[in-house]
């Protein structure tokens, strides 16, 4: 079964610096790959997408994420963190046949410190 | 345009009870899933329906059960509620056959069972 590993449940950084957020799939077919992003008591928005097109995606609010193949890799970056990007992060993948479902990984909590 | 909507926000149950969630969802979708998402853990798929019919279902016992109307409304059932059951529960719409694989989340009920 495929599945989705984000490795730091916490990352920290300052107020401008760079934001990375790890995730790492297992599939011997690409699937398709997301980010989203979920606020305090507040449900999901998706940040951005891979559906086989550009390795490199870009998102909103400055996200933007690198499909790597060779490292089964889809890692989130930001180049200036800001404090309004606090919150939980998640990784998920659709597996190739699995109509729309989508397996996410454990999240990510980003914290922003001035 | 209105987004993917769901009611109640809160609920709070007593072991052993039923329950109910609703779901709208966006405005020309007609595939929605349910996902539980236990307190610091990623979201769970629970199941999807399509055309009023369960079109797959996650690793849930036959306690949670759903249903589809005409206007792909849905609502989420769950029966004997257990302490584990306490979560956020999420749903989804998207479009069945489209291109996009997009999934938009409504903002959740939070489910607390005592």
């Amino acid at each position: 079964a495929q599945s989705v590993t984000q490795l730091g449940s916490h990352v920290s950084v300052s107020e401008g610096a760079l934001v990375l957020l790890r995730c790492n799939y297992s599939s011997s077919v690409p699937p398709y790959l997301f980010w989203y992003v979920q606020y305090p008591n507040q449900g999901l928005q998706l940040l951005l997408k891979y559906t086989s097109a550009a390795t490199l995606v870009k998102g909103i609010n400055g996200f933007e994420a690198e499909f790597k193949k060779s490292e089964t890799s889809f890692h989130l970056t930001k180049p200036s963190a800001h404090m309004s990007d606090a919150a939980e992060y998640f990784c998920a993948v659709i597996p190739s046949g699995g109509y729309n479902k989508l397996i996410f990984g454990a999240g990510t909590r980003l914290a922003v410190h001035p | 345009d209105a987004g993917v909507t769901q009611s109640p926000t809160h609920l709070i149950k007593t072991r052993g009870q039923q329950v109910t969630l609703r779901c709208s969802p966006k405005s020309g979708h007609d595939t929605v899933s349910w996902y539980q998402q236990a307190l610091g853990q990623g979201p769970q798929f629970i199941f999807q329906y399509y055309e009023e019919e369960e079109r797959q279902r996650g690793n849930f016992p036959d306690r949670f059960s759903g249903h589809q109307f005409p206007n792909y409304s849905s609502e989420l059932n769950v029966n004997a509620l257990l302490l584990g059951d306490s979560a956020l529960y999420l749903c989804a719409s998207s479009l069945a056959g489209g291109t996009s694989y997009e999934q938009y989340f409504g903002p959740g009920t939070r489910l607390t069972v005592t």
